[in-house]
C-alpha cells in the first residue's frame, strides 16, 4: 500500500513571500489532515477534510493559510504571506475514518524555513 | 482546555534497559489514545487504544490505557539503538471525526 505522499521536502523562502505544499492521501482515505509541528512540539492540527469538507479548521490562520481538497483526494496548503513563526514541518495525514476508528498515517513532511 | 501531558521530555538509556514513558490526558469527550513513533521524518503509528485495562502488545513494545485515571503508558522492553527516536502520545475526542491532540513526545535515546 503506497503511503502518504507530500511534496516538496524542503522549502526556503523569505518573509512574506508565499509558499504551496501538495498531498497526496492513501487511496480510500476519506479524512485528510494538515498538521504544524514546530521544532520540539508535538504536531498542532491546521485543518481537517472529510472528502472535499471542511470538518475542523478552528486553528489555521486564515488571514495568511488557506487549504482546499478538491475532488476530494489531493490537497494543497497555501501560506501568503509567510512569517518567520511558520518555520515548521508541515504534515500531511490520512485515515480511512475519523480518529475514533482508524489511525492516521503520515507523510515525511515538508520542512519550510522562513528567512 | 484540552491537554495531553507525557513524561518524560526526554530520557537515555543503555541498550537492554527497559523503558516506560507516560502520558496523562485531559480531554472533554474522549475517543482513543494513541502512540506514534518519530525518528527523522513521519510520525509512524504504533499502537491505538480505546478501551481500559486491555494491553496491546507488538514485540518489544506494549502500551496500556486507563480510563478512570486518565492516562497510557508505553513500555519497551530489551531496548535497542534502532529504538531511538521521539515517541508522540495523541488524544481523539469526540465524534469519529473529531481532533486529535498530540503531547510534545519523549526524546528517547539508546546508547550501545
Amino acid at each position: 500500500e503506497a503511503g502518504v505522499a507530500q511534496s516538496p521536502r524542503y522549502k526556503i523562502i523569505e518573509k512574506r513571500q508565499s509558499v504551496a505544499f501538495w498531498c497526496n492521501p492513501i487511496s480510500g482515505h476519506a479524512t485528510l489532515y494538515w498538521y504544524q509541528q514546530i521544532l520540539g512540539q508535538g504536531p498542532k492540527l491546521l485543518i481537517q477534510f472529510q472528502n472535499n469538507g471542511v470538518v475542523d479548521d478552528s486553528q489555521l490562520p486564515k488571514d495568511r493559510f488557506s487549504a482546499e481538497r478538491l475532488k476530494g483526494v489531493d490537497s494543497t496548503l497555501k501560506i501568503q504571506p509567510a512569517k518567520l513563526e511558520d518555520s515548521a514541518v508541515y504534515l500531511c495525514a490520512s485515515s480511512l475514518q475519523g480518529v475514533g476508528v482508524s489511525p492516521l498515517h503520515f507523510g515525511n513532511g515538508t520542512r519550510l524555513t522562513v528567512t | 482546555e484540552d491537554k495531553v501531558v507525557q513524561s518524560p521530555l526526554s530520557l537515555v538509556v543503555h541498550e537492554g534497559d527497559t523503558v516506560t514513558l507516560n502520558c496523562s490526558y485531559e480531554v472533554t469527550n474522549f475517543r482513543s489514545l494513541l502512540w506514534y513513533k518519530q525518528e527523522k521524518k513521519a510520525p509512524t503509528f504504533l499502537f491505538m487504544l480505546t478501551s481500559s485495562g486491555i494491553e496491546k502488545k507488538s514485540g518489544r513494545l506494549s502500551s496500556i490505557l486507563d480510563k478512570k485515571e486518565l492516562f497510557s503508558i508505553l513500555n519497551i522492553t530489551a531496548t535497542q539503538t534502532g529504538d531511538s527516536a521521539v515517541y508522540l502520545c495523541a488524544v481523539g475526542r469526540g465524534s469519529t471525526l473529531g481532533r486529535l491532540y498530540f503531547g510534545r513526545g519523549t526524546q528517547l535515546t539508546v546508547w550501545p
